[in-house]
């Protein structure tokens, strides 16, 4: 069974940055061609992509936060790292991270299964 | 970019009938298409890709259809468990992109 789980703080001040984990169990983050999605859903809004990183260390941002979004990888813990910089209210979600599927049918893909995510508030 | 636009936003429907949902594409994915199903206050659980392959362990009752721009999610003999937010993700390019969701509601 392939699970994922989000850490990190619930709350954040504006302008700090927000580091998250997604720990990944049953699975090996560096297997060929296997990958690692952020997600985040603001509350009562709709789902949002954030970054992706695949097993050969490959990265995809959503070109609206690209400036903001750093994706990593600990193989070592099977983890994937997501830091977003100089938090706003606006960032305030749910922020969930995924398994990438799709193997070498596509570049991108879809995601499953998804982690239960963590509700990050921005506020002072 | 691509966008997705769903359709309706709201839809009633009472247990044991039929569900219609819709996703429209602003330029075509091909089949590159995922439907997702959310339920309050859980993460979204896969239940399409490929625009019609039905994900593992998705009741046979969730069938999806459609290529190119116009795509439909079909729930026959709808059940209690299966009333909640569903999805639409393209991902035919970059950037992944989700619609805006249709609730799905008990009539």
């Amino acid at each position: 069974q392939i699970t994922l789980e989000v850490s990190g703080p619930t709350l954040v001040k504006p302008t700090q940055n927000l580091t998250l984990t997604c720990t990944v169990s049953g699975v090996s983050i560096s297997a060929t061609a296997e990958g690692v999605g952020w997600i985040r859903q603001p509350p009562g809004k709709a789902l949002e992509w954030l970054a992706l990183i695949y097993w050969d260390d490959d990265k995809r941002y959503s070109p609206s936060l690209k400036s903001r979004l750093t994706i990593s990888k600990n193989t070592s813990k099977n983890q994937v790292v997501l830091t977003m910089t100089n938090m706003d209210p606006v960032d305030t979600a749910t922020y969930y991270c995924a398994r990438r599927r799709g193997g070498f049918s596509v570049t991108t893909g879809w995601f499953d299964p998804w982690g239960q995510g963590t509700l990050v508030t921005v506020s002072s | 970019e691509i966008f997705l636009t769903q359709s309706p936003a709201t839809l009633s429907v009472s247990p044991g009938e039929r569900a219609t949902l819709s996703c429209r594409a602003s330029q075509s994915v091909s089949s590159h298409l995922a439907w997702y199903q959310q339920k309050s206050g859980q993460a979204p659980r896969l239940l399409i890709y490929g625009a019609s392959t039905r994900a593992a362990g998705v009741p046979a009752r969730f069938s999806g259809s459609g290529s190119g721009t116009e795509f439909t999610l079909t729930i026959s003999g709808l059940q209690s468990e299966d009333f909640g937010v569903y999805y639409c993700q393209r991902y035919y390019d970059w950037p992944l992109t989700f619609g805006q969701g249709t609730r799905l509601e008990i009539k």
